[in-house]
């Protein structure tokens, strides 16, 4: 158990929904790190966010958008969503010092847009 | 930005065989950490070995060892006596040594396991 908790597990919905995946991050890591994983294909970055502040982005798409809390959780906002956004969506946290520096994955949501 | 290049998309590696997967990166940081995750089937990613780029000594973590190359900015991961089990995704991973924990990911090798 990495201590990254992520919610739901599994989720179903349909083409132009709007959905919502929570992260709940290690006790006291301030950065949080959204990953998206289509089937057989490598970890896509999306966003981090440290602290509250978002730090850096990348293939993120405008109908995608995150933050994150004052109790440093984090949710995903995928709206609009297609086919092709059917993927595992990963969280995951890293600590702020240099003593504890790997970052702890999440089990991940699977996303399935019918 | 720094970039992780793993060559390798997918390897097979006969069951008690030793395999090394390649990764290298293109960095101007002279201080930075490296790992390897593990992804099985299930998913889950999985640190499997990881190492400070400070450090000339090569980690190892019983069955599996990094062989890094500071000046090449190579990091391959040998498994020696490769198992059943070991056969997953490996992404190799990169990380600034600042405080913006900035990570990097190479896009992956498959390793097969025959028995």
């Amino acid at each position: 158990d990495s201590g990254v908790t992520q919610t739901p597990k599994h989720l179903i919905t349909a083409t132009g929904q709007r959905v919502t995946l929570r992260c709940s991050p290690r006790s006291g890591d301030l950065s949080v790190y959204w990953y998206q994983q289509s089937l057989d294909q490598g970890l896509q970055f999306l966003i981090q966010y440290y602290n509250g502040e978002e730090r850096a982005k990348g293939n993120i798409l405008e109908r995608f958008s995150a933050q994150q809390f004052p109790d440093l959780h984090s949710e995903l906002n995928l709206s609009s969503l297609e086919l092709g956004d059917s993927a595992l969506y990963f969280c995951a946290s890293s600590a702020a010092g240099l003593a504890d520096y790997e970052q702890y994955f999440g089990p991940g949501t699977r996303l399935t847009v019918t | 930005a720094q970039t992780v290049t793993q060559s390798q998309p997918e390897m097979s590696v006969q069951e008690a065989e030793t395999v090394t997967l390649s990764c290298t990166y293109d960095t101007s940081e002279s201080d930075y950490y490296l790992f390897w995750y593990k992804q099985p089937p299930s998913r889950q990613m999985i640190l499997v070995i990881r190492q400070e780029a400070y450090k000339q000594q090569n980690a190892t973590e019983n069955r599996f060892s990094v062989n890094f190359q500071k000046a090449a900015k190579s990091f391959s991961l040998k498994i020696s006596d490769s198992q059943l089990g070991d056969a997953a995704m490996y992404f190799c991973a990169y990380r600034s040594a600042d405080n913006f924990n900035k990570f990097y990911f190479g896009s992956g090798t498959k390793l097969n396991v025959k028995p």
